[in-house]
């Protein structure tokens, strides 16, 4: 049973490019949350997906955006990267209201 | 504002040792609290939890301690092995309907022989 896959593991952008990361969640589950984890610090929460609608949003701009697809896969979209967007990115996947999984990350380096 | 802080960057400690993690949080409304452990190259792994009705929960070699009245929990592991070395992070959770959960920016255990 293959656990939480994000892909691609490693990403290199220049500023004010957009990026898409992926997540497929752990099989079973079917909420999908994605955190930004920067250099020194904790997993900050993004968003949150379910049932193919954001249920909860954390404290970031609007140039984060994100997706679910029917089969509970996620995408999370970043427009007009900036230098402080370089982190790694953490989806993590659960039932709702359940322990949740978390992939190895992106690690997204914007130049 | 960090509402969960982890002060101790890092902690060696001795192979069969105790070792003991200290997280400290702000909102007095979180409900649940949990540790997850990160190897590098690696997503977070859930280790332990405790409900803020309890104030102790013990589970194999880790067991975790709430005290509400500070504020503060902390995760005992023992006795301490060399496979134990990562980064632990605290995270707390606001309410009972949320996944939503708030990070603590991690502390680094090395475990020596």
């Amino acid at each position: 049973d293959a656990g939480v896959t994000q892909s691609p593991t490693h990403l290199i952008k220049t500023r004010g490019q957009q990026v898409t990361l992926r997540c497929s969640p752990k099989s079973g589950h079917d909420t999908v949350s994605w955190y930004q984890q920067a250099l020194g610090q904790g997993p900050q929460f993004i968003f949150q997906y379910y049932e193919e609608e954001e249920r909860q949003r954390g404290n970031f701009p609007d140039r984060f955006s994100g997706h679910q697809f029917p089969n509970y896969s996620s995408e999370l979209n970043v427009n007009a990267l900036l230098l402080g967007d370089s982190a790694l990115y953490l989806c993590a996947s659960s039932l709702i209201l359940d322990e949740q999984f978390f992939g190895p990350g992106t690690r997204l380096t914007v130049l | 504002d960090q509402q969960v802080k982890q002060n101790s960057p890092s902690l060696s400690v001795q192979e069969g040792r105790i070792s003991i993690l200290n997280c400290d949080y702000t909102n007095s409304m979180f409900d649940y609290f949990l540790w997850y452990k990160k190897y590098p190259a690696e997503g977070p792994t859930f280790l332990i939890s405790i409900s803020s009705i309890k104030d102790k929960n013990e589970d194999g070699r880790f067991t975790v301690f709430l005290n509400k009245s500070a504020k503060h929990l902390s995760l005992h592991i023992v006795p301490s092995q060399p496979g134990d070395s990562a980064v632990y992070f605290c995270a707390a959770r606001l309410s009972y309907n949320t996944d939503k959960l708030i990070f603590g920016t991690g502390t680094r255990l090395q475990v020596f022989p």
